[in-house]
């Protein structure tokens, strides 16, 4: 498609519940990239893709969270054993190319809210 | 590791003035990117900066890249409510690295 498509757009989960996040990219683009988007503040990098491939993961936690994205299928972030702190707007985003400084193109987020 | 500074991080317009907001990198950039996210919206791309110095402008947006590479400006003139937002800055220090992103710059515009 065109744009990055993000599902759901809210997710609501008791704490210790299992979250799953999904990102179809926009067709033709070649990175994926998941940042976590607290209160509106800044975009912390989580991780990003090239193709199936992990490109670069300094921004994940180790524990609770992984994510993939597997050929003809989403990609996707999970969080195991959701705590409160997990709050957030999860964005999504597809590019071209990492290395040809090309634009990050955002998808509309999924609200993660914990209980 | 990389940071990456906005200010200020609101920022209160009267419409019709100008503004800028600021961006401020700890460490030289390859390049540095501007977006913008309005109110429950996503970030939109607006722009890349990536030679020393280097000025852009789209109609009432200049956008600046400090000669050094460590930080950039974005300077709007004649304010509309249409540019409530905020304005994020999002670094690279190499090509393949990560963006880093700023904290925004939270504009309000005041008819």
């Amino acid at each position: 498609g065109e744009e990055v498509a993000q599902t759901p757009k809210h997710l609501v989960r008791g704490e210790g519940q299992k979250a799953k996040l999904y990102c179809a990219p926009i067709k033709g683009h070649s990175y994926v990239f998941w940042y976590q988007q607290v209160l509106k503040n800044e975009f912390k990098f989580l991780i990003s893709f090239q193709n199936e491939n992990v490109f670069d993961e300094t921004g994940m936690p180790k524990e609770r969270f992984s994510a993939k994205c597997l050929p003809n299928s989403p990609c996707s972030l999970e969080i195991q054993a959701t705590k409160l702190e997990d709050s957030a707007v999860y964005f999504c985003a597809s590019s071209q190319s990492e290395s040809q400084n090309q634009p990050q193109h955002f998808g509309d987020g999924t609200r993660l809210s914990i209980l | 590791g990389q940071q990456v500074m906005q200010i200020p991080q609101y920022q209160h317009v009267q419409e019709g003035e100008d503004f800028t907001t600021y961006c401020n990198s700890s460490t030289t950039l390859s390049n540095i990117q501007w977006y913008k996210q309005r109110p429950g919206g996503h970030p939109v791309f607006l722009i890349q900066l990536v030679k020393s110095g280097e000025v852009k402008k789209q109609k009432r947006l200049t956008f600046q890249f400090g000669e050094a590479k460590k930080n950039s400006s974005l300077h709007i003139t004649a304010t509309q409510t249409t540019d409530v937002g905020t304005y994020f800055c999002a670094g690279r220090k190499a090509a393949g690295n990560k963006l880093t992103f700023g904290g925004g710059t939270r504009v309000l515009v005041k008819p």
